[in-house]
């Protein structure tokens, strides 16, 4: 089994509102990571989390606020985007980074439109 | 900078025929090079290739590294319609074991019936 699922599947959202993309595992991976991925571009990485901790944060703006609550699970708290933030949010797990082998697995990802 | 290239950038093919895509690196560290295959929505992993496994294949698919030219090629013989996606190159590099993903722009391919 190698299902990364993610809620919701679609989200519009005002400039003022707060919400929250949910992700979740199963297979035991102790890596966990947000992408955003706009139109015909490549997935851009905003965080990673290694055994719940962040270890990565690509410079990526504060209305974005990230949590790992335990090993299965990572959210994305989002507060008072941009319109420019609307884009397709990936959520990816791994066995752990540098572990040999270490392939990342995608969930289908959240439609996000910022009104 | 690390950087990754795929090329073309898109390619248009009729049923059956063979076709092969491109990814080439600049980066430090090399660990690893990944396929994926994206269609509507998430990217699905295809390979995955190391210095300990420079060729896989799976049914129409193979994939090859080569280390010394640091590139890799996707072959898919006997395209489909089904194979119609965008196909995505990332290559995990540098220090440390950080997990990050270096995304090419990938190649959009279409099979037409």
């Amino acid at each position: 089994d190698t299902e990364v699922t993610q809620t919701p599947k679609h989200l519009v959202m005002g400039m003022t509102n707060k919400k929250s993309l949910k992700c979740e595992q199963h297979m035991g991976h102790r890596a966990m990571y947000w992408y955003k991925q706009k139109a015909k571009k490549p997935p851009e990485l905003m965080f990673v989390y290694s055994y719940e901790k962040l270890s990565i944060n690509e410079s990526v703006p504060s209305r974005f606020s990230p949590e790992c609550p335990n090993s299965s699970l990572l959210n994305l708290h989002l507060h008072a985007l941009q319109p420019e933030d609307s884009a397709l949010y990936l959520c990816a797990s791994s066995q752990a980074p540098g572990s040999p082998a270490d392939t990342q697995y995608f969930g289908p990802g959240t439609r996000l439109t910022v009104l | 900078e690390d950087k990754v290239v795929q090329s073309p950038l898109s390619l248009v093919v009729h049923e059956g025929d063979t076709v092969t895509l491109n990814c080439s690196y600049e980066v430090t560290n090399f660990r690893s090079l990944l396929w994926y295959k994206q269609e509507k929505k998430a990217p699905t992993f295809l390979f995955m290739l190391t210095s300990s496994g420079i060729e896989k294949k799976s049914g129409r698919l193979s994939s090859i590294l080569d280390k010394k030219e640091l590139s890799s090629i996707l072959n898919i013989t006997a395209t489909q319609t089904g194979d119609s996606a965008i196909y995505l190159c990332a290559v995990e590099a540098g220090l440390g074991n950080t997990g990050k993903l270096i995304f090419g722009q990938g190649t959009t391919l279409q099979v037409k019936p």
